[in-house]
């Protein structure tokens, strides 16, 4: 079964630094998203990706956050300057369709630790 | 250690009961909606899903219920295993353009005694 990969699985960064989460959508599927989950709470959208460009983003994905798909497999998230309160569970996600309808595919999450 | 976070509400069951699982939500452009599970340490699993033109849908031990007048979504799951011990959240996608991004409810640790 077609799966979505994320690397690593845990990130530990000093404040301040750029970090950049990597991920591998399921290869026939043309929108992808950037979800985090705070530890014990719900899994929060940050921003979807079509064609390219952003098509929707959160109020949490700020200026320090960015999304690139550098080549045709990889999609990345960087964050250019790490506050403590990036820490979190950060889940990539892939669909078929526009807003996942019929499924969006969820990785298995990179842990981000800022110290 | 000072504890954080949000405290899950807690659903146990006996092996082989059912268990519904209910979620309420707010925004009453909300079209799509699916359910979630989440085992510790992995990502959301996909569940079922329902269209709002819709009020009941069936899968493979599972029934997701919508309820569009009070903004009630339901799952229950028949004869639970221990396997289904999990966190399950409901998630809702609003209609309207770029609206790409699923809300995600608070989740319930389900719990399946055996």
């Amino acid at each position: 079964e077609p799966e979505v990969t994320q690397t690593p699985s845990h990130q530990v960064t000093q404040m301040g630094q750029e970090v950049i989460l990597r991920c591998v959508p399921i290869s026939n599927h043309l929108y992808f998203y950037w979800y985090r989950q705070i530890l014990g709470q719900k899994v929060e959208f940050l921003v979807s990706f079509y064609n390219n460009e952003i098509s929707e983003k959160s109020e949490i994905f700020d200026d320090q956050f960015s999304v690139e798909r550098p080549d045709g497999s990889n999609f990345t998230l960087k964050i250019r300057s790490t506050k403590l309160e990036d820490s979190a569970m950060y889940f990539c996600a892939s669909s078929a369709k526009r807003g996942g309808i019929g499924e969006q595919y969820f990785g298995p999450g990179t842990r981000l630790t800022v110290t | 250690g000072e504890s954080v976070g949000l405290h899950l509400p807690t659903l146990s069951v006996q092996e082989g009961d059912n268990s519904i699982i209910n979620c309420a939500y707010s925004n009453s452009a909300s079209d799509y909606f699916i359910w979630y599970k989440q085992e510790s340490g992995k990502g959301p699993q996909f569940i079922i899903d329902i269209r709002s033109n819709m009020d009941k849908r069936q899968g493979q031990r599972v029934t997701v219920l919508l309820n569009k007048t009070v903004k009630h979504l339901s799952l229950q799951i028949a004869a639970t295993q221990p396997g289904d011990s999990a966190v399950y959240f409901c998630a809702e996608r609003a209609e309207g353009g770029g609206a790409d991004g699923l809300t995600f409810g608070k989740g319930t640790h389900l719990i399946i005694q055996p």
